[in-house]
C-alpha cells in the first residue's frame, strides 16, 4: 500500500524566508507523486507533479519539489516566502499504472509572519 | 473553460437520513474520482467512476455509493448518515482514469 507523511503538521516562516515542507513517500512501485495547496474554505490545487521524469519539478507560484529516490523523500520548497502563500500543503502518491487511487499526506498547514 | 464543479455548496442533514451530492468534470474530462475530506485531515479517496463504471473503491461502507452519467457528471450518495459523515466532499476529474486530477471546490456535509 501507497502511503506519505508529511513531518509538522505546522510550519511557520517569516515573509523572504525559505519556505520547506517536507514529505517521505511510501511505494512498492516507482509513483508518482504531487503537491496541492489547499486555501481555507476551498478545493485543492495542484502545485506541481513527478511522473518519473526529471527529478527536479517546477510548479506555480515559484514552488519546486526535488524526488530523491534514495530518500523516498518529496520535499516542496520555494526560496522566498510570500504572504500569500499561507495556506494548508498536501503531499500525495498515486501508482502510475491502472486507475489511479490517490492517497493524500494529512496536510501542513503554512503561516508566513510579516 | 469551466473547472470542475459541484453542488450544492453547503448541505445540512439529519442522522438516518439519505443525501446526493452532484459533481461536473472539467470540460474534456472523463473520469470522476471521489474524495472525503473530515476537518484537519487530508483528503481520503471513496471511489473513482470511469466509462460509468465504478473502478476503485476505497475503505469505505456500502452506505456511500455513486453513479457516473453518460455525459462523465456524477453523483455520490450516502444512505443511512453518521455524525461521522460531517465532511468536506470533493470531487477531481482527469482525462483518462491515470490522468492528473483536478479538484472542484467541494461540498460541506454537515450532519446534525
Amino acid at each position: 500500500a501507497q502511503s506519505v507523511t508529511q513531518l509538522g503538521s505546522h510550519v511557520s516562516v517569516s515573509e523572504g524566508a525559505l519556505v520547506l515542507l517536507r514529505c517521505n513517500y511510501s511505494s512498492s512501485v516507482p509513483p508518482y507523486l504531487f503537491w496541492y495547496v489547499q486555501y481555507p474554505n476551498q478545493g485543492l490545487q495542484l502545485l506541481l507533479k513527478y511522473t518519473s521524469a526529471a527529478t527536479l519539478v517546477k510548479g506555480i507560484n515559484g514552488f519546486e519539489a526535488e524526488f530523491k529516490k534514495s530518500e523516498t523523500s518529496f520535499h516542496l520548497t520555494k526560496p522566498s516566502a510570500h504572504m500569500s502563500d499561507a495556506a494548508e500543503y498536501f503531499c500525495a502518491v498515486s501508482d502510475p499504472g491502472g486507475y489511479q487511487k490517490v492517497t493524500f499526506g494529512t496536510g501542513t498547514k503554512l503561516q508566513v509572519i510579516p | 473553460d469551466a473547472g470542475v464543479t459541484q453542488s450544492p455548496t453547503h448541505l445540512i442533514k439529519t442522522r438516518g437520513q439519505q443525501v446526493t451530492l452532484r459533481c461536473s468534470p472539467k470540460s474534456g474530462h472523463d473520469t470522476v474520482s471521489w474524495y472525503q475530506q473530515a476537518l484537519g485531515q487530508g483528503p481520503q479517496f471513496i471511489f473513482q467512476y470511469y466509462e460509468e463504471e465504478e473502478r476503485q473503491r476505497g475503505n469505505f461502507p456500502d452506505r456511500f455509493s455513486g453513479h457516473q452519467f453518460p455525459n462523465y457528471s456524477s453523483e455520490l450518495n450516502v444512505n443511512a448518515l453518521l455524525l461521522g459523515d460531517s465532511a468536506l466532499y470533493l470531487c477531481a476529474s482527469s482525462l483518462g482514469a491515470a490522468d492528473t486530477q483536478y479538484f472542484g471546490p467541494g461540498t460541506r456535509l454537515t450532519v446534525l
